[in-house]
């Protein structure tokens, strides 16, 4: 079974349209992150959410949208998509409770490509 | 974002060498370190983490913490080519039962071992 997943793999599309991804998590975890990694493989926090309540979000821009329906999904909506957005998107969960051990598992991530 | 620095490479060590790498990071409410490795065009996954000031030993690897030093680094005894990959560092700060655990990733060191 798969512990995080991500739909799609990878995305391609235009300038200025509007996206989704998905990700859903099968660990029972509590917290879910979206991260940014650009093409110098650094990993950017973007948001985490903790039972479904935004804890972080990092300077991301407002075309950006997380949306947790419950503690196993969280969505990333991005509008009027910009060059600079192309990247890869991991998802990531963690046990709640904040223990100092948590790891973080992470999904196969999506590669977008903005043209 | 929180400050987590790496040398980014890239890093060459023979096979059967060992491999150091290290990270600093700028927020003394960090908690706990962990050690992600991963391949090209692979989601990170994990190594180890350290908690505690000192060294903790698993296998070929070592992770080494110094609090006082905001520094913890990553010794890989015996290096072989499939250890060939980028290794993130990532910090663990003040996590809570209400904010879960908030990582911060570090810019990642790329390590290459020649065969």
């Amino acid at each position: 079974d798969t512990a995080v997943s991500q739909t799609p793999k990878y995305l391609v599309t235009q300038m200025g349209n509007d996206k989704s991804i998905k990700c859903e998590q099968n660990l029972g975890h509590d917290t879910m992150y979206w991260y940014k990694q650009d093409s110098k493989k650094f990993l950017k926090i973007m948001f985490s959410y903790n039972n479904k309540e935004l804890i972080i979000n990092e300077t991301v821009p407002n075309r950006f949208s997380p949306k947790s329906p419950d503690k196993a999904h969280l969505n990333l909506h991005i509008n009027s998509l910009e060059l600079g957005d192309s990247a890869v998107y991991f998802c990531a969960s963690s046990q709640g409770q904040g223990a100092i051990y948590n790891e973080q598992f992470f999904g196969p991530g999506t590669r977008l490509t903005v043209l | 974002q929180k400050e987590v620095e790496q040398n980014s490479g890239p890093l060459s060590v023979p096979e059967g060498a060992i491999a150091s790498l290290n990270c600093t990071y700028s927020d003394r409410g960090s908690q706990s370190f962990f050690w992600y490795r991963q391949y090209s065009g692979k989601s990170p996954e994990l190594i180890m983490f350290i908690y505690s000031n000192g060294d903790k030993e698993d296998g070929r690897f070592t992770a080494q913490l110094n609090k006082a030093s905001q520094y913890v680094s990553l010794l890989i005894r015996d290096s072989q080519p499939s250890d060939s990959a980028t290794y993130l560092c990532a910090v663990n700060i003040a996590p809570s039962s209400n904010t879960g655990n908030q990582f911060y990733f570090g810019t990642g060191t790329s390590l290459t071992v020649i065969p």
